[in-house]
């Protein structure tokens, strides 16, 4: 079975430092990865998606994630925080012909002045 | 631009109650799903559609129904409102079944029971 996880629940950074965000995932078969991002009272947006070819992907506002299948990992990166970034992160991996998603349990992002 | 609305964004309900949640998609998607989503569970899947009168059950169905009357509107059913379902509950569509698809969320339901 497949199955997402987000280790960090929480992360607190400041403004204009970098941010980082893990995912690891278990999947038996090529796996379809996508980071989506809620902001407080919003549905969620998807930021980029990963399915074949270059490893490192670049999504929506300033966002870029890395797939690495040797540690099962499709880590979120951003160089410079802005405190408009403060929101819940979600990873996600795709898995079947109905287009269902399994996701982590989120990264809750707080940006410091 | 994909729109996907729900009918509501706020819902208090009691105990016993049957309530209705409406999903809306304004762009001809084949497959519709609801989420339910929890602090520290993430999103998870109660439901999905992949046609008119046409439905799945997903990881936590029990306690709900659905209905798909329509192409463009997926219901989410509670036939006896209980307080362990309040909740987010997210709609989502998306064009295809194809795993490179991109599923469309829409700004969710805060549904809660007293």
């Amino acid at each position: 079975a497949q199955s997402v996880t987000q280790p960090d629940i929480h992360i607190t950074v400041s403004e204009g430092a970098s941010l980082e965000l893990r995912c690891n995932y278990s999947y038996g078969a090529t796996p379809y990865l996508f980071w989506y991002v809620q902001s407080p009272g919003q549905g969620l947006q998807l930021l980029l998606k990963y399915f074949s070819g270059d490893t490192l992907v670049q999504g929506i506002k300033g966002f870029e994630a890395e797939f690495k299948r040797s540690q099962s990992s499709f880590n979120l990166r951003k160089p410079s925080v802005h405190w408009s970034d403060a929101a819940e992160y979600f990873c996600a991996v795709g898995f079947d012909s109905w287009g269902k998603l399994q996701f982590g349990a989120g990264t809750q992002v707080v940006v410091t002045p | 631009d994909v729109k996907v609305t729900q009918s509501s964004r706020y819902l208090v309900k009691r105990t016993g109650e049957k309530v209705f949640l409406e999903c809306v998609q304004d762009m001809d998607h084949e497959n519709m799903f609801w989420y339910r989503q929890d602090p520290g569970l993430g999103l998870r899947l109660i439901y999905f559609s992949y046609d008119v009168k046409m439905k799945e059950k997903g990881d936590i169905p029990e306690g709900y129904s659905v209905s798909r009357e329509k192409k463009e509107r997926f219901s989410l059913i509670l036939e006896s409102a209980s307080t362990n379902q309040t909740s987010m509950y997210l709609c989502a569509s998306i064009m295809t079944g194809m795993r490179t698809d991109t599923q469309y969320f829409g700004p969710g339901t805060r549904l809660t029971v007293l």
